[in-house]
Parts: C-alpha cells; sequence; structure tokens
C-alpha cells in the first residue's frame, strides 16, 4: 500500500531566506505526487503535482519540487520565503492501481519569522 | 469557476442530533471524496464515489456515519445520531476519474458536538 511520511512537523525560517519541505513515500510503482497547501479554516489548495516526464515540476506562489525515485522523495522547495507563505503543507501520493484515491502525509507546519 | 462548494460552514449542535453536510463538487468532475480531519488522526479519507457510485467507504467509521450521491452535481454526508468525538472539519473535494487528476478541496465544515 502507498505511504507518505513528512518528517517534519515544525519548521521556522526567516522571511527571506530558502525553504524545503521534506516528504518521504512508499509506493512500488511511478506514483503520482501531490504538495497541497492548507491556511486556517480554509481547504487544501494544490501546489504542484508530479505524474510523468520532467523530475522538476514547477508550480504556484513560486514553489517547486523535484521527484527522486532513488530516493523515494519528492521535496518542496521555494528559494525566499515570505511570510504569507506561513500555512500547513501535505504531501500526497497516488498510484495507477488506486484508482484516484490519495494518500496524504501527517503535514508540516511552517511558522515565518519576520 | 466556482470551486466545491460545501455547506454549512459551520455546525453546532447537541450529541445525539442528526447533521447533514453538504457538498457541491466542481461541474464535470466525476470522482467525490469526503474526508475528516482532526488534530490527533490528521486528514482521512471517509468514502469516495466514481460517477454517483460509492468506490471505498473502508474509511466509514460506523453505521452512524452514511453519504450519498443522488447526482452528479450534489453529495451528503451524515452522522446520525451524532456523538463529541465526531467533532472535526468535513471537507469534500472532487475530480477528474482519470489517473494523475488531482483533487480540488472545499473550504470545509467545522463540526462541534457537543
Amino acid at each position: 500500500a502507498q505511504s507518505v511520511t513528512q518528517p517534519d512537523i515544525h519548521i521556522t525560517v526567516s522571511e527571506g531566506a530558502s525553504l524545503e519541505l521534506r516528504c518521504n513515500y512508499s509506493y512500488g510503482a511511478t506514483p503520482y505526487l501531490f504538495w497541497y497547501v492548507q491556511s486556517p479554516g480554509q481547504g487544501l489548495q494544490l501546489l504542484l503535482k508530479y505524474f510523468s516526464g520532467d523530475t522538476l515540476v514547477q508550480g504556484i506562489k513560486g514553489f517547486e519540487a523535484e521527484f527522486k525515485r532513488s530516493q523515494s522523495s519528492f521535496n518542496l522547495r521555494k528559494p525566499s520565503v515570505h511570510w504569507s507563505d506561513a500555512a500547513e503543507y501535505f504531501c500526497a501520493v497516488g498510484g495507477i492501481e488506486y484508482g484516484n484515491k490519495l494518500v496524504f502525509g501527517a503535514g508540516t507546519i511552517l511558522r515565518v519569522k519576520s | 469557476d466556482a470551486g466545491v462548494i460545501q455547506s454549512p460552514r459551520h455546525e453546532v449542535t447537541e450529541m445525539g442530533q442528526e447533521v447533514t453536510l453538504r457538498c457541491k463538487p466542481i461541474s464535470g468532475h466525476n470522482s467525490l471524496f469526503w474526508y475528516r480531519q482532526t488534530m490527533m488522526r490528521g486528514l482521512e479519507l471517509l468514502i469516495y464515489f466514481n460517477n454517483n457510485v460509492p468506490i471505498d467507504d473502508s474509511g466509514m467509521p460506523e453505521d452512524r456515519f452514511s453519504a450519498k450521491m443522488p447526482n452528479a452535481s450534489f453529495s451528503t454526508l451524515k452522522i446520525q445520531p451524532s456523538e463529541p468525538r465526531d467533532s472535526a472539519v468535513y471537507f469534500c473535494a472532487s475530480s477528474w476519474d482519470s489517473r494523475g487528476q488531482p483533487q480540488h478541496f472545499g473550504d470545509g465544515t467545522r463540526l462541534s458536538i457537543l
């Protein structure tokens, strides 16, 4: 079965600093991978997805993620964090034999200090 | 385009009462998902439908929970009778039934059972 691990429950970065949020997945075949962001009181918003092709994918709000099959990872990055990026971030994995079900990680809460 | 619409946004009711949560998926999407989010358990998939048919309800916690999708533009999640441990944020999401498609989330219903 698929599974997703987000090792960091909380991360604090300074405004303007770079950011990397870690995501490791367990899945036997080529996964579909997603990053979502959730602001307080709101639903999850899709940041980016990996389906196939180029392993470095660009998303909204200046985020990018890189799929590394050898490390079973799909880490989210942003070169310069803004205070408005403070939110909770979820990594999710899907696979062809699971239809369009997704398994979500536990989330990483990002705090941005000025 | 309108996103996934959930109602009500907030519900406070007493233990033992029936609760009905509603969801209107994005027009044209043929998969619909109900999730529950709590601090303790994170984001849990309760049930999902493809083309109005329930495909996987293994996440429904017990018989007090039921979900229906009478047509492509409407779904309900019902709890009867409600208990304090049902307090959570309930999300509805929709997507195309095709591999690799992302799910689009509503803003959720915050449910409090007193």
